[in-house]
């Protein structure tokens, strides 16, 4: 079983700042099956990266992804008010399905 | 306009059934692979089960299986969860979930299509 681990749990930054979230896989993934979700709350996850690095319809340019093996990034260049929210990365494994990460939250500081 | 929409969550004792439903809309349903994802109260998510378009053939994550078991009508455009032999632990918001065509072309997985959630909960 592959496990995910995002980092950090908690990132505290201020609108405009970059922000950096990591996603560490226990053994290599492929790269076209490593995914990115924002959720907010009360809401359903939204996708933002599939592929690792591909945008998916209506994302912002200012999210990206990038990565491979066991280490992916998602980066979000310059925050907006409305991306503070809990992130999620998440794999696909024939063996084993859909496997999330634990996320990490992106707070106002 | 894609849309996704469960119903069928509520109070359930443990060891009791329940049966979700999600109707979908917008698209061309029998051409989709379906998916159920749950989050427990404050904590992340959860992949269940999936479903091809077709419905003939089904995935299930070890901690559902042999309890729970998803099906699909096409005539109907609806998704179901049986969920048999409930404990405390499955307690979450249940969510169907899919993928738009162009995601799959680009060879790959995930959802970006979700319903807004419906709650179970499972206690005495």
């Amino acid at each position: 079983e592959i496990v995910l681990t995002q980092s950090p749990g908690t990132l505290s930054l201020s609108p405009g700042e970059r922000a950096t979230l990591s996603c560490r896989a226990s053994q290599s993934v492929s790269s076209s099956y490593l995914a990115w979700y924002q959720q907010k709350p009360g809401q359903a996850p939204r996708l933002l990266i599939y592929g690792a690095s591909s945008r998916a319809t209506g994302i912002p340019d200012r999210f990206s992804g990038s990565g491979s093996g066991t280490d992916f990034t998602l980066t979000i260049s310059r925050l907006e008010p409305e991306d503070f929210a809990v992130y999620y990365c998440q794999q696909y494994g024939s063996s084993t399905g859909y496997t999330f990460g634990q996320g990490t939250k992106l707070e106002i500081k | 306009e894609v849309q996704l929409l469960e119903s069928g969550g509520g109070l359930v004792q443990p060891g009791g059934s329940l049966r979700l439903s999600c109707a979908a809309s917008g698209f061309t349903f029998s051409s989709y692979a379906m998916s159920w994802v749950r989050q427990a109260p404050g904590k992340g998510l959860e992949w269940v089960s999936a479903i091809s378009g077709s419905g003939g053939s089904t995935y299930y994550a070890d901690s559902v299986k042999g309890r729970f078991t998803i099906s699909r009508d096409n005539s109907k455009n609806t998704l179901y969860l049986q969920m048999n032999s409930l404990r405390a632990e499955d307690t979450a918001v249940y969510y169907c979930a899919s993928s738009r065509p162009y995601i799959a072309a680009a060879g790959t997985l995930a959802f970006d299509i979700w319903g807004q959630g419906t709650m179970v909960t499972v206690s005495s």
